[in-house]
């Protein structure tokens, strides 16, 4: 079965800084797609960015990236220039033909003014 | 705001007995899934439904049922509650199944607490 993992239950980062966090997955297929969620504290699942798996570049929106490396599993979160309301859960999600979204266990993101 | 529609926002409810909770996807979209989130256990997919047939199974309990209706909104059944069944509960839509890699977009969720 996928697995997804977030290594870093939490994190902190400067208001203005620059954050990456960490997400790997296991899979044997070769076609699927990446996504990182945000929930604030309203518990409202937020999308933050999606990656195809075909797609070799990385998937950019605004202050948020991801850096795809499909040989090593990993779909890591920069997040440029944090603000207070980048203040959140971040999770990280794969979804397949096979497979509704399998979600990792999140990262608390703390920004400190 | 999502278009992912979800009632009731919160709910209370003693132990043994049954509640549904309801959903309306966003305008066009055919899936509807449903999603659990406890505080140990993250969030868990349910079940999803395609157009009104079950489509796939998650970690659904027996005593959990679900249903899409003709005009797409769900119904999420839950009965013989269970003190550890309180969770945020959430729908999820998206235009076609997970077979197309659409994105899925998420309702603000339904807070069950059972006492």
């Amino acid at each position: 079965a996928q697995t997804v993992t977030q290594s870093q239950p939490e994190m902190s980062v400067q208001e203005a800084e620059t954050v990456t966090l960490s997400c790997t997955y296991d899979t044997s297929e070769s076609d699927y797609y990446l996504f990182w969620y945000k929930q604030p504290p309203s518990r409202q699942m937020i999308l933050v960015i999606r990656q195809e798996a075909y797609k070799q570049q990385n998937a950019t929106e605004n202050r948020f990236s991801v850096n795809f490396q499909k040989a090593a599993k990993s779909f890591s979160l920069k997040i440029s220039d944090s603000q207070l309301g980048d203040a959140a859960m971040y999770f990280c999600a794969y979804l397949s033909g096979n497979t509704p979204l399998v979600f990792g266990k999140g990262t608390r993101l703390s920004v400190i003014a | 705001d999502s278009g992912v529609t979800q009632t009731p926002k919160h709910l209370i409810t003693a132990t043994g007995q049954r509640v549904t909770l309801r959903c309306s996807p966003r305008s066009g979209d055919l899936s509807v899934y449903w999603y659990q989130q406890s505080l140990d256990q993250g969030l868990q997919f349910l079940i999803h439904y395609y157009n009104g047939e079950e489509r796939a199974k998650g970690n659904i309990l027996e005593r959990f049922s679900a249903q899409q209706f003709p005009d797409l909104h769900s119904e999420l059944n839950l009965s013989s509650l269970e003190l550890g069944d309180s969770a945020l509960y959430f729908c999820a839509s998206s235009v076609a199944t997970h077979l197309s890699g659409n994105t899925i977009y998420f309702g603000e969720g339904s807070w069950l607490t059972v006492v």
